[in-house]
């Protein structure tokens, strides 16, 4: 079985500046995706970034970047630049293969002050 | 493409009457649909994996009669809540695989809010 955890159940961070939200996974297959959803208030989820594990290479996307160590398995997402649209629920969420469903982390709630 | 559209978006019904959730892939056939229940503050739960012409897979502590799950087709998947109490209003999910083609990834339906009175 797989665990998805997340250490910070709450996180500030001025705009345009940077943070990094945590998240620790656990799981024994060797094959796996990891991804960053935000939850707008909306609630709609928003995949913000993937990571395929066999890739050693950080996952970018613009003001988005993700630490992955796999032998710790680690899995930060840092937000450069944040804007007061980045406010939101973030969830860290682990799949073992295709196919497979999502298993979530607690989610860590992001607000950005302006 | 990959788009999920879920209805209602809201629901308010009476305790036990049923309510129909469903969930269509509008540009693609999705074999597999998950639904996941969110409750307050809190974060989504797998409650069943639908499978397309077969029977749903249901995770441990769902209830399988309170939560009917059909997946009649390949661009509809409706989760049926019978005879709703006060306990089931919650925040549901639907969740397909993007289709092959794409990078590997999940689609997400924009939820349905459950109120039973």
């Amino acid at each position: 079985a797989q665990t998805v955890t997340q250490s910070q159940p709450e996180m500030s961070v001025q705009e345009a500046e940077t943070v990094t939200l945590s998240c620790t996974y656990d799981t024994s297959e060797s094959d796996y995706y990891l991804f960053w959803y935000k939850q707008p208030p909306s609630r709609q989820m928003i995949l913000v970034i993937r990571q395929e594990a066999y890739k050693q290479q950080n996952a970018t996307e613009n003001r988005f970047s993700v630490n992955f160590q796999k032998a710790a398995k680690s899995f930060s997402l840092k937000i450069s630049d944040s804007q007061l649209g980045d406010a939101a629920m973030y969830f860290c969420a682990s799949t073992i293969n295709a196919g497979n469903m999502l298993t979530f982390g607690g989610g860590t709630r992001l607000m950005v002050k302006p | 493409g990959a788009v999920v559209s879920q209805h209602p978006s809201w629901v308010i019904c009476k305790s036990g009457t049923s309510v129909k959730i469903e969930c269509r892939s509008l540009d693609f056939q999705a074999t597999t649909m998950f639904w996941y229940r969110q409750f307050p503050k809190q974060s989504l739960m797998l409650m069943a994996t639908s499978n397309e012409g077969s029977k749903a897979t249901y995770e441990q502590g769902v209830e399988k009669d309170k939560f009917l799950i059909n997946h009649a087709s390949l661009t509809l998947s409706t989760l049926t809540v019978t005879s709703a109490h006060p306990e089931d209003s919650s925040f549901y999910i639907c969740s397909a695989h993007f289709p092959p083609g794409q990078e590997y990834g999940y689609t997400f339906g924009s939820g349905t809010r459950l109120t039973v009175v």
